[in-house]
């Protein structure tokens, strides 16, 4: 069974930084790219980033509005992903979810159950 | 960026009836390499991740009951529920997985009227 276990989140003051992670099981986690995906509350989906395999140098992509402070990392030999955020601001404050790349669509076919990250003083 | 507007924001439909949302970007989401439209949608109940429930604009995840149904090619885009049961009732949201930034559409609330 494919499970996406998240941890980290939590309150953060702005301007602070925060590592969520994301552990894999059930599947070959170094075969699929990799995404995060956040929720604002009670808002829509925002794509965060997304980290793609070996065999394509674990490359990496970030939504605008994240770009330069979030880090999207994987270590295969754990299954696990990481998003390292830094410079954390107000408008942050969102469930983040990983999500795995189905590997033959771009579309995100397993979730992890999320996780709240707040950021405020 | 491509944008995805999905309409309406909300639907009331009565058990047993028809639903379907709307959604549109604002250039093709049709890969010419394999002719496929790289849309999905995906359905979200509350306090729950999403679930996939569409991919190739028309291709059902493994798992998902026959009524939920997608179409269009293109720019245009819908999702149909053909006969809504109350454990339906949720968010669904489309999204274009063609370019970078992946972008989704602002969602759609259907509710049992």
């Amino acid at each position: 069974e494919v499970q996406l276990v998240q941890s980290g989140g939590g309150l953060v003051q702005p301007g602070g930084s925060l590592r969520l992670s994301c552990a894999a099981s059930g599947f070959t986690f170094s075969d699929h790219y990799m995404d995060w995906v956040r929720q604002a509350p009670g808002k829509g989906l925002e794509w965060v980033g997304r980290i793609r395999d070996k065999a394509n140098s674990y490359t990496t992509e970030y939504a605008a509005s994240v770009k330069g402070r979030f880090t999207v990392s994987r270590d295969d030999s754990k299954n696990s992903l990481y998003l390292q955020m830094n410079s954390l601001k107000t408008e942050d404050t969102a469930v983040y979810y990983c999500a795995r790349d189905s590997g033959y669509g771009a579309h995100f076919d397993y979730w992890g159950q999320g996780t709240l990250v707040t950021v405020s003083s | 960026d491509i944008v995805m507007t999905q309409s309406p924001d909300s639907l009331a439909v009565s058990l047993g009836e028809r639903a379907t949302i709307n959604c549109k970007s604002s250039q093709s989401v049709l890969h010419s390499s394999n002719n496929k439209n790289y849309l999905a949608w995906y359905q979200q109940k509350p306090g729950q991740p999403p679930k996939l429930l569409i991919y190739w604009a028309s291709t059902r995840e493994s798992g998902v009951p026959d009524r939920f149904s997608g179409s269009g090619s293109g720019t245009d885009f819908s999702l149909t529920i053909s006969s809504l049961q109350a454990e339906d009732v949720a968010v669904y949201y489309c999204q274009q997985c063609y370019s970078n930034p992946l972008t989704f559409g602002g969602g759609t609330t259907v509710e049992i009227k």
